[in-house]
């Protein structure tokens, strides 16, 4: 069974540049997080979906990110304009909910984006 | 009330010794309590998970412990190993609210010395 996928892993640009970062959670799942972590904040949850409807996305910092779920197969998260302290390591997970109480996240290997 | 508060940030263990990491959350409406390791370079992986139900679960050298009352959770590795050097997150979610979302502690940064 493939994991959750997230591409690019590694991702470095300019300032004011637009970033995409791309996640394909694993088949079957009906939930997906988008989190951000850094030293500084550690794990910080920015949006999440279910069934690929956007339920909670107070935790995007600003209006320059913004996250879509087209189906249930892929979503992306976007950073437009990037600025330096967009630099962080990108993650994707997802879940299930199941008859026997599971909830647990998987996540993807994550994206580690650098600003200059 | 959303907030799970980990402890200690940081802890240092010889090899063979016991670590323990201990949680408190506030929200009675959590149901479902996992633990997170999260390696340098990739991205946090469920280690072992407890529902309220039972005060203690096992999983080889990992145990739960569950104290319901007192809205406290802690992990404990028997035997630790250099290989267990990692960072450890828990986490606490309501079952049948907010799609799965889980609040997670701050993590704590575990290192095992040989």
């Amino acid at each position: 069974d493939a994991g959750v996928i997230q591409s690019p892993r590694h991702e470095v640009t300019e300032m004011g540049q637009e970033v995409t970062l791309r996640c394909k959670p694993i088949s079957g799942h009906n939930s997906l997080f988008w989190y951000r972590q850094t030293m500084m904040r550690g794990l910080e949850l920015l949006i999440y979906f279910n069934n690929n409807v956007p339920i909670d996305d107070s935790g995007m910092p600003e209006d320059r990110f913004s996250a879509k779920m087209p189906n249930a197969s892929f979503s992306t998260l976007k950073i437009q304009p990037s600025e330096p302290r967009d630099s962080a390591v990108y993650f994707c997970a997802s879940s299930l909910r199941t008859s026997r109480g599971i909830l647990a996240q998987y996540f993807g290997p994550g994206t580690r984006l650098t600003v200059l | 009330q959303q907030q799970v508060k980990q402890s200690p940030q940081s802890l240092i263990v010889q090899k063979g010794g016991i670590s323990i990491i201990n949680c408190a959350y506030e929200n009675t409406a959590f149901d479902y309590f996992p633990w997170y390791q999260q390696f340098p370079g990739k991205g946090p992986a469920l280690l072992i998970a407890i529902r309220p139900d039972v005060s203690e679960k096992k999983e080889g050298r990992f145990t739960i412990s569950f104290n319901k009352s007192a809205k406290q959770f802690s992990l404990h590795i028997m035997d630790s190993q250099p290989g267990d050097s990692a960072t450890y997150f828990c986490a606490a979610s309501s079952y049948n609210t907010n799609a799965g979302k889980s609040t997670f502690g701050d993590g704590t940064t575990l290192t095992v010395k040989p």
